[in-house]
């Protein structure tokens, strides 16, 4: 069975600190895809990042990053210098083989960023 | 390019009510899911089209839903009828297809609320 947990529930910073999301998942496959999606105050989900189980290199995207580490089953998001609409909630998803495409997600994790 | 479409946005009716949910998903994509998303129980996969057809119903929670793909660009969601526990929000999401993992990207979702 496949499990994400994201075990924060809400994290609050000022703006322009950096704040690191964790997410931990289960699988059993050796073949699998990770995700993480943005839900802002307005509702909709917006993707964010894709990343296969055999590519382990760190990816950054302007203020975001992503750090997977598969000795330990992590996927994590941080988000440097964090501004007021980064402000939302942050899910963490898995795929494997025995269902492609269909997304297991974590509970997520609001961020709140004040000014 | 057109994201994933749907209405309505809002909805509100009363019990007994059928109600019915449109989507329609990005041009040339193979895959379509349908999402429900509430406080106590996170975003739930509820049932999933592969090439217009139904791959996989197990979320599905009553047999008051049915989930209709008649074509490739336009799928429906029907609850018949409607409780006051259906009360969520309800997204649509569409990939590129299956076994490649593309990622899935979401409708703005309608907001249902049965009175």
């Amino acid at each position: 069975a496949q499990k994400v947990t994201q075990a924060q529930t809400e994290i609050s910073v000022v703006e322009k600190e950096d704040v690191t999301l964790d997410c931990v998942y289960e699988t059993r496959d050796t073949t699998y895809y990770l995700f993480w999606y943005k839900q802002p105050p307005s509702g909709e989900l917006v993707f964010l990042i894709r990343r296969n189980s055999f590519d382990e290199q760190n990816e950054i995207s302007g203020r975001y990053s992503w750090n997977f580490q598969k000795s330990t089953s992590s996927f994590n998001f941080t988000i440097t210098a964090s501004q007021v609409v980064d402000s939302a909630v942050y899910f963490c998803a898995l795929s494997g083989p025995d269902s492609w495409g269909k997304l297991q997600f974590g509970a997520g994790t609001q961020v709140v960023v004040t000014p | 390019d057109a994201g994933v479409i749907q209405s309505p946005r809002h909805e509100v009716t009363e019990m007994g009510q059928e109600v019915t949910l449109r989507c329609k998903p990005i041009s040339g994509h193979n895959s379509l899911f349908w999402y429900r998303q509430t406080m106590m129980r996170g975003l739930e996969l509820l049932i999933y089209f592969n090439n217009n057809v139904p791959i996989d119903d197990s979320g599905m929670p009553e047999d008051r839903f049915s989930a209709k793909m008649p074509n490739a660009s336009f799928s429906t969601l029907k609850i018949q009828p409607s409780e006051p526990r259906d009360s969520a929000v309800y997204f649509c999401a569409s990939s590129l297809g299956l076994r490649s993992n593309q990622p899935q990207h979401f409708g703005d979702g309608t907001r249902l609320s049965i009175l």
